[in-house]
């Protein structure tokens, strides 16, 4: 079975231009989540999609920041224009049942954006 | 909120020795879910562990097993007879058990601390 796969694994990109992470999930995962984690802090909650509905955009840290995932089947994280401050590993994580006490995230291994 | 702290950056420990992983939380959730993850140099998250606040007994899977101390706020990660794979970043964190609206169901993670296995 296939793990959650993330594109690219890095991305180098000059402060103003556009980036756009991709994930796929596992299949059959209803749930899609991304993570960030900026140098030296902790990794945070950035949303959480149900299929194919944004369930908790919360933690999105301004409108530079898109994600979609059409069809409920893989995401994209859109960051535009992008700033300094966006530089860090993006994650994403899939899980196969939202609400279950020990729900299992499954995690990719991540894109290492370096906004110079 | 929920807080997750882990006191240690980096740690070292001998192969085939067991080691302890410290993990300390602050939540005003009753019920709340605990969980490790280990990050190889490879990058992936790989969940490793499980404990939730209402298990009466810690968790255990295969050679890892979480010390949890309800009172004192601790979910410590013991992995025993230490592996040269086991040398990697791991990271403890929480959730509430129930979902209660927008921000309140996400996984709060620690910094993370830095395992070494020396041969």
């Amino acid at each position: 079975e296939a793990g959650v796969t993330q594109f690219p694994s890095h991305s180098v990109i000059e402060k103003g231009q556009t980036v756009t992470l991709r994930c796929d999930p596992i299949s059959g995962h209803d749930n899609l989540y991304w993570y960030r984690r900026v140098m030296g802090k902790e990794i945070k909650f950035l949303l959480h999609f149900v299929k194919e509905s944004k369930q908790d955009e919360s933690g999105m840290p301004n409108n530079r920041f898109l994600a979609e995932r059409t069809g409920g089947t893989y995401s994209t994280l859109k960051v535009q224009p992008a700033e300094l401050e966006d530089s860090g590993v993006y994650f994403c994580a899939s899980s196969l049942l939202f609400g279950q006490r020990n729900e299992k995230l499954f995690f990719g291994s991540g894109t290492q954006l370096s906004v110079l | 909120a929920q807080k997750i702290t882990q006191t240690q950056p980096g740690m070292f420990v001998q192969e085939k020795e067991a080691v302890t992983l410290d993990c300390t939380y602050d939540t005003s959730d009753q019920s709340y879910g605990l969980f490790w993850y280990k990050q190889p140099s490879s990058g992936e998250m790989i969940f490793l562990i499980y404990q939730g606040s209402y298990d009466e007994q810690n968790a255990t899977e295969g050679r890892y097993s979480l010390n949890f101390q309800k009172a004192r706020k601790s979910a410590n990660l013991v992995i025993s007879a230490s592996q040269l794979g086991d040398s990697a970043m791991y990271f403890c964190a929480m959730r509430p058990v129930e979902y209660s609206g927008a921000g309140s169901y996400q996984l709060t993670f620690g910094k993370g601390t830095k395992l070494s296995v020396i041969p």
